[in-house]
């Protein structure tokens, strides 16, 4: 199985701060058949279901704001928040679809300083 | 409006089963691949099972291989989750999502909860 590990665990973060997320896999999840990487970000606010921000690896899903931003490559992914929004209190949470299990990093909650 | 309602969730004893149903609205179940992810209390997210658009693959988590069938009835524009031998390790949120790769459309989810 390929193991998501997502840093830091939680941070908190001034309203119009840059947020900064990393996402390592223990396997490299670029297919060399398509030059993509198999790699999602998702929110999840407080009570809600998951919601889709990036799909791969930098790919923003319709109707996210272009203040996320996906970027990365092979193993090392990071999810950049340009300017920190009120309504951006989630968990944030990595996932491989490269190979069956798809597997979801621990999350990160980011919270408001 | 596209929109996933889950239902089926309850209480369960160990060993017993339960069937989840998602009802989708604003597509089609069977244009898509279709997905089941859980979340346990205060815990991350585990993929658990998804079918393709054709109905002819479909993939499981190990944990739940062998216990759960996932299905769908187009006739419904439905999917489900069928869970036998429950377990406490099975309590958990189930989301019924569209998609098997990026999962863009989420239930609300029910609420699955293996006890005596």
């Amino acid at each position: 199985d390929i193991v998501m590990t997502q840093s830091p665990d939680s941070l908190a973060v001034s309203l119009g701060e840059r947020v900064t997320i990393n996402c390592k896999s223990s396997q490299s999840v670029l297919h060399s058949s398509d030059n993509k990487n198999y790699l999602a970000w998702y929110h999840q606010r407080p009570g809600q279901p998951p919601n889709l921000l990036i799909y791969w690896a930098s790919t923003r899903e319709s109707g996210v704001p272009d203040r996320f931003i996906g970027s990365g490559s092979g193993t090392d992914f990071t999810l950049t928040i340009s300017r920190l929004q009120a309504e951006d209190v989630a968990v944030y949470y990595c996932q491989q679809y490269s190979s069956t299990p798809y597997t979801f990093g621990q999350g990160t909650k980011l919270e408001i300083k | 409006q596209v929109q996933l309602v889950d239902s089926g969730g309850g209480l369960v004893k160990p060993g017993g089963s339960l069937r989840l149903s998602c009802v989708a609205s604003g597509f089609t179940v069977s244009d898509y691949y279709m997905s089941w992810v859980r979340q346990a209390p205060g815990k991350g997210l585990q993929w658990v099972s998804y079918i393709s658009d054709s109905g002819s693959t479909i993939e499981y988590a190990d944990s739940v291989r062998g216990r759960f069938t996932i299905s769908r009835d187009s006739t419904k524009n439905s999917l489900f989750l069928q869970m036998n031998s429950l377990s406490a390790g099975d309590t958990a949120l189930y989301y019924c999502t569209r998609g098997h790769w990026a999962l863009n459309v989420w239930g609300q989810g029910a609420m699955v909860t293996v006890s005596s």
